[in-house]
């Protein structure tokens, strides 16, 4: 299995533009999310998701936009990126849900973003 | 600011050296976890405490949740280089079931 993947390791964009960071986990695990770490803020949940056709809004989800088309699969798309969306964004999986929250939850490598 | 203070934030420390981090709030929680970061990757679980007062060991790491559910330390005793990164911990609040992670405590040991 090789788990949590992320695409791309890096990306530099300008304020504006607009992409994609993509995250698939072969787990077969329902329950996927995306994180965002900064620098002495710990890691804040942007959106997540509990299945295929399921999604929402977590601690920070402004100028993030999420789908979930397929157990496998959970794209995160920045609109117009900002140079406040600056970070290492993290996607994570986990196999079950305890009272809505993930129980051991499997991190992929991580995004690094700049945006200028 | 943090909901979870982690301290200290940066520790460097000799290979042989036993350690304390800690991991605070005035909120109440229904679990707590402990990860490790090492650099250019994601966390990793190391262990989820879910009773007050519960004690859990994990060959030379000693996780505690605190008896009213507020806070958390990590001890490592005769620590090694290979303990070097960033540990993180993560709790879930009691009564709104969201989780939250503090900024971390970055450890390094020096050989």
């Amino acid at each position: 299995n090789a788990g949590v993947t992320q695409t791309p390791k890096f990306q530099v964009l300008k304020t504006g533009q607009s992409m994609t960071l993509q995250c698939a986990q072969d787990m077969n695990h329902e329950y996927m999310s995306w994180y965002r770490q900064d620098p002495g803020m710990g890691l804040r949940l942007i959106h997540y998701s509990v299945g295929a056709g399921i999604t929402d809004q977590g601690e920070v989800p402004n100028g993030y936009n999420v789908s979930r088309s397929t157990t496998e699969d959970f794209p995160l798309r920045l609109l117009s990126a900002a140079p406040s969306q600056t970070s290492v964004y993290f996607c994570a999986s986990s196999y079950s849900i305890s009272a809505g929250v993930p129980e051991t939850q499997y991190f992929g490598p991580g995004t690094r973003l700049l945006v200028l | 600011t943090q909901l979870l203070e982690q301290s200290p934030q940066f520790l460097s420390i000799q290979e042989g050296e036993n350690l304390t981090v800690y991991c605070n709030s005035s909120s109440v929680f229904s679990s707590l976890q402990w990860y490790r970061q090492e650099p250019g990757e994601g966390p990793v679980l190391l262990v989820t405490v879910v009773t007050g007062g519960e004690v859990k060991k994990l060959k030379r790491l000693t996780f505690q949740f605190g008896d009213a559910r507020k806070d958390s330390s990590l001890h490592i005793t005769a620590a090694q280089p290979g303990d070097t990164g960033l540990y993180l911990c993560a709790g879930v609040l009691w009564v709104h079931n969201d989780m939250r992670f503090g900024a971390g405590t970055r450890l390094t040991v020096k050989p």
